[in-house]
């Protein structure tokens, strides 16, 4: 089993739907992060949570919202899905006794279509 | 946190060949990291290199960086077709989160 687990893996959905991407880790980290690619814009940072009770915004987060249900989990939520919102989002965690080298770890991502 | 900028953009070799590719940041850092992403598939860490470091061997990975230009390299050698992905690096300075560039897209043709 994977150690960073994306559900959905692929998702259609219409314009005006709340979506909700969930990620789930068994590596045991307490940091965990929320990114979107586009084609031609690498990855941008959405949301990062360094516990339960840490919630952050990236450089992009709105539109979006995040949940952090414990320290395995971290969901991220579209209330109002809108066609610029397609994109690859991809779940990563990391270790913070790894703070000096931030190594992170991937899921293996989830791919949204808003019509 | 910075974002580390790939050239070039796009790379085409032949299997066997050696592959490099290049990286440059804007302020000073801990350390860098390389990653590869296989098409459409998350990110795997490759190698990460510090600051007070020149150069890094990793098996067909060579990684240089040069802190007085903020440029980094990294050396694919002898190239396989397995090695076709796009690759980023990430500065990182301090505690910061990692930033990812639009990456260079590397294609190895048996």
């Amino acid at each position: 089993d994977a150690d960073v687990t994306q559900t959905p893996r692929n998702r259609i959905t219409k314009t005006g739907k709340r979506i909700m991407l969930e990620c789930s880790q068994t590596k045991g980290h307490d940091r965990m992060y929320w990114y979107r690619q586009d084609p031609g814009l690498g990855l941008r940072l959405i949301y990062y949570s360094f516990d339960v009770k840490d919630i952050n915004k990236g450089e992009i987060s709105d539109g979006y919202s995040v949940s952090r249900q414990a320290q395995a989990k971290f969901s991220l939520s579209l209330e109002s899905a809108i066609p610029n919102q397609t994109a690859l989002y991809f779940c990563a965690t990391s270790d913070p006794r790894d703070s000096n080298t931030g190594e992170l770890f991937f899921g293996e991502g989830s791919r949204l279509t808003v019509l | 946190s910075q974002q580390g900028e790939e050239d070039p953009q796009a790379l085409s070799i032949q299997e066997g060949e050696n592959a490099t590719m290049n990286c440059s940041y804007k302020t000073s850092i801990n350390n860098l990291q390389w990653y590869r992403q296989n098409s459409g598939r998350g990110l795997v860490h490759l190698i990460l290199i510090r600051s007070n470091e020149r150069e890094k061997h990793s098996g067909r990975l060579r990684v240089t960086l040069d802190t007085s230009k903020k440029s980094s390299s990294l050396l694919i050698t002898a190239s396989r077709a397995a090695d076709t992905a796009s690759y980023f690096c990430a500065p990182i300075s301090g505690y910061s989160t990692l930033t990812f560039g639009k990456g260079t897209m590397l294609l190895v043709s048996p």
